[in-house]
């Protein structure tokens, strides 16, 4: 596979669910993101890791919990989540060290909480 | 505060005619823009970048212009075609990788 993956596409859970997202990236690349697209809504970047290390949380809730065991996978956990946090997850990469870099998606994980 | 916006939800244009994306933003921080392209169910695509040292990038069918004294760039797309038809989102680079995205922009080419 080449590129961004992200797994599953689809998730559907109750609020008192925990559930986890998965990024797996194939480009080499050294920092990963985490973004939120909600409906009608700018692209909202919630987490970064550079080179495994957590530089940017966006005030994001504690029920989101990311990990990034190395620079290739980058997890979110979900735990007891609201109505309100379905949205479209979605995972990026860049190359990393800082400067003027592109960030690469992947296809997103569509989330819906009952 | 919305410091990148796109004022135009919608465009419709012919196919082979010119279409012109605009985005706006407010911080003059920002260093370097990005535009995206997003197709339902699927994530955005990378399609083109200018650095604030420059007014102007091309490839191919598409060119940024940035204009930094009026804190404006826009996308041309030209000619336009139907597979042109997505969603366009502008970003800002607020220095070290923290994209800041426009809330996007609906491209419709009609054949």
């Amino acid at each position: 596979e080449t590129g961004v993956t992200q797994t599953p596409r689809h998730l559907v859970m109750g609020m008192t669910n925990k559930k986890s997202l998965k990024c797996e990236q194939h480009l080499g690349h050294n920092a990963m993101y985490w973004y939120k697209q909600s409906a009608k809504k700018p692209l909202e970047l919630m987490f970064v890791y550079n080179f495994k290390e957590q530089t940017e949380n966006n005030s994001v809730p504690s029920r989101f919990s990311p990990e990034c065991p190395n620079s290739s996978h980058l997890f979110l956990h979900l735990h007891t989540l609201q109505p309100e946090d379905s949205a479209l997850y979605l995972c990026a990469s860049s190359q990393g060290g800082g400067g003027q870099e592109t960030q690469y998606f992947g296809p997103g994980t569509r989330l819906l909480v009952l | 505060d919305q410091q990148v916006k796109q004022n135009s939800p919608s465009l419709s244009v012919q196919e082979g005619r010119i279409s012109i994306l605009n985005c706006d933003y407010t911080n003059s921080m920002f260093d370097y823009f990005l535009w995206y392209k997003k197709y339902p169910a699927e994530g955005p695509t990378f399609l083109i970048s200018i650095s604030s040292i420059k007014d102007k990038n091309e490839d191919g069918r598409f060119t940024v212009f940035l204009n930094k004294s009026a804190k404006h760039l826009s996308l041309h797309i030209v000619p336009s075609q139907p597979g042109d038809s997505a969603v366009y989102f502008c970003a800002a680079d607020n220095q070290g990788g923290k994209l800041i995205f426009g809330q996007g922009t609906e491209l419709s080419v009609k054949p």
